[in-house]
């Protein structure tokens, strides 16, 4: 099956700064992706959805400034965790699918966050 | 009311058992189903995609009720490699991906 990559699988960093995390199609074009948190004993909570080329559409209470999401092309999105506090430690996974819409959705491995 | 609701969890069963999940979602024009499969700090993983049909897959049965608006997976003959939490996903109008808060399958021996 296609494969989704995803990196860092985990990182550790000071409360104040950024993480950059990728998400990259290898075998197909991902002309949507979406971005996941998941907090422990949770669901996976969608945190914003990205076609390539164009703005990421962000879902309530999810702050576009703070988790800045680029979708340069079809096989790269990036989620920035801007000026990161340890309230952001989560799980973070992203998800993507080619453009029909009965296809199924494929994930990465997904990056554990934790702020310190 | 959420958009896509699972019954909650958790669930346990003793091997060999039966066990169904449902879940329901709220906005009618949704378009794909899907069930998937997590395990503790991994991602989730496709268990079996939904047809109006229904469609069935060794022990697993996945059903969509349109009219009611839910969707069901059947697990026959547990197995103790099946306790894990399941989650649906639903492609809905809007061209998201929602998912469900997960239902959590223990099975004991």
């Amino acid at each position: 099956g296609a494969v989704v990559s995803q990196h860092p699988s985990w990182v550790i960093c000071k409360s104040g700064t950024s993480v950059k995390i990728e998400c990259r199609s290898l075998d197909f074009q991902a002309t949507t992706m979406f971005w996941y948190r998941q907090f422990p004993k949770q669901s996976l909570m969608l945190m914003a959805t990205s076609n390539e080329g164009s703005k990421a559409t962000y879902e309530q209470g999810v702050e576009k400034d703070k988790f800045l999401i680029n979708h340069a092309s079809l096989t790269l999105s990036t989620l920035t965790v801007t000026s990161a506090h340890p309230e952001d430690s989560s799980f973070y996974i992203c998800s993507a699918r080619e453009g029909s819409r009965n296809t199924e959705a494929f994930f990465g491995q997904g990056t554990r966050l934790t702020v310190v | 009311r959420k958009e896509v609701e699972q019954d909650p969890g958790p669930f346990n069963v003793p091997e060999g058992a039966t066990v169904a999940f449902n879940c329901t979602y709220s906005n009618s024009a949704s378009q794909s189903f899907f069930w998937y499969r997590q395990d503790c700090r991994k991602e989730p993983k496709l268990l079996m995609s939904v047809y109006s049909s229904g469609n069935e897959d060794g022990r697993f049965t996945a059903q969509l009720n349109r009219a009611s608006q839910y969707i069901s997976l059947l697990i026959r003959d547990s197995k103790l490699s099946d306790s894990a939490t399941y989650l649906c996903l639903i492609y809905n109008q809007g061209g998201k991906l929602i998912f469900g808060q997960g239902t959590e399958l223990s099975v004991k021996p």
